[in-house]
């Protein structure tokens, strides 16, 4: 069974910070693994994905996420954070078939004026 | 092009009733699946169709139910509510295999 852990919670960050959330992941079988934002009262917007090759992925507004199988990770990474980065974001994991997307508890991040 | 519609937005019950909520998928997509969502937490698997057929079952009780129509859009039904089906409710469509899930914006079911 696969099973995703986002060790922080929240992460409160003054703009133009850089900021790291952090995603590991455990998995039998080869995986594919994503992040994606959510605003209040909305769904769920992909913001970047890993689905095989480079192991850096550049995502939306400014994301990037680097790929490290031998730490079962995938830390999503941003250089300078803007107010408008203020919500929660999940990492997830499939499996070839993606049938089950699973998901993380999810990382609020506060960006402070 | 249109995204995930989900229906309706909000929704309250009283213990007991039964719920249906509709999802149509973007266009060109024929998987549809479905997630629960509590508030803090992070979504959780419910249902996954493809072609009208179920390929995927989260670990839900037999109160969730769910299927897909020839255009590809879904129901999902919950009978006999409990408080602690209180959830945002989303739905994604996907083109088959481990590609992107695009999600709707989800129907937030209150149960009293």
């Amino acid at each position: 069974a696969q099973s995703v852990t986002q060790l922080d919670s929240q992460v409160p960050v003054f703009e133009e910070a850089p900021v790291e959330l952090r995603c590991n992941y455990s998995s039998s079988v080869s995986v594919y693994l994503f992040w994606y934002v959510q605003y209040p009262n909305q769904g769920l917007q992909l913001l970047l994905k890993y689905l095989s090759g480079s192991t850096l992925v550049k995502g939306i507004n400014g994301f990037e996420a680097e790929f490290n199988k031998s730490q079962t990770s995938f830390h999503l990474r941003k250089p300078s954070v803007h107010i408008s980065d203020t919500a929660e974001y999940f990492c997830a994991v499939t499996d070839n078939y993606g049938q089950n997307f699973v998901f993380g508890p999810g990382t609020r991040l506060s960006v402070l004026p | 092009d249109a995204g995930v519609t989900q229906s309706p937005t909000h929704l309250i019950k009283t213990r007991g009733q039964h719920v249906t909520l509709r999802c149509s998928p973007i266009s060109g997509h024929k998987s549809v699946s479905w997630y629960q969502q509590v508030l803090g937490q992070g979504p959780q698997f419910i249902f996954q169709y493809y072609e009208k057929e179920e390929r995927g079952r989260g670990n839900f009780p037999d109160r969730f139910s769910a299927r897909q129509f020839p255009n590809y859009s879904s129901e999902l039904n919950v009978n006999a509510l409990l408080l602690g089906d209180s959830a945002l409710y989303l739905c994604a469509s996907s083109l088959i295999g481990p590609d992107t899930q695009y999600f709707g914006p989800g129907t937030r079911l209150t149960v009293l």
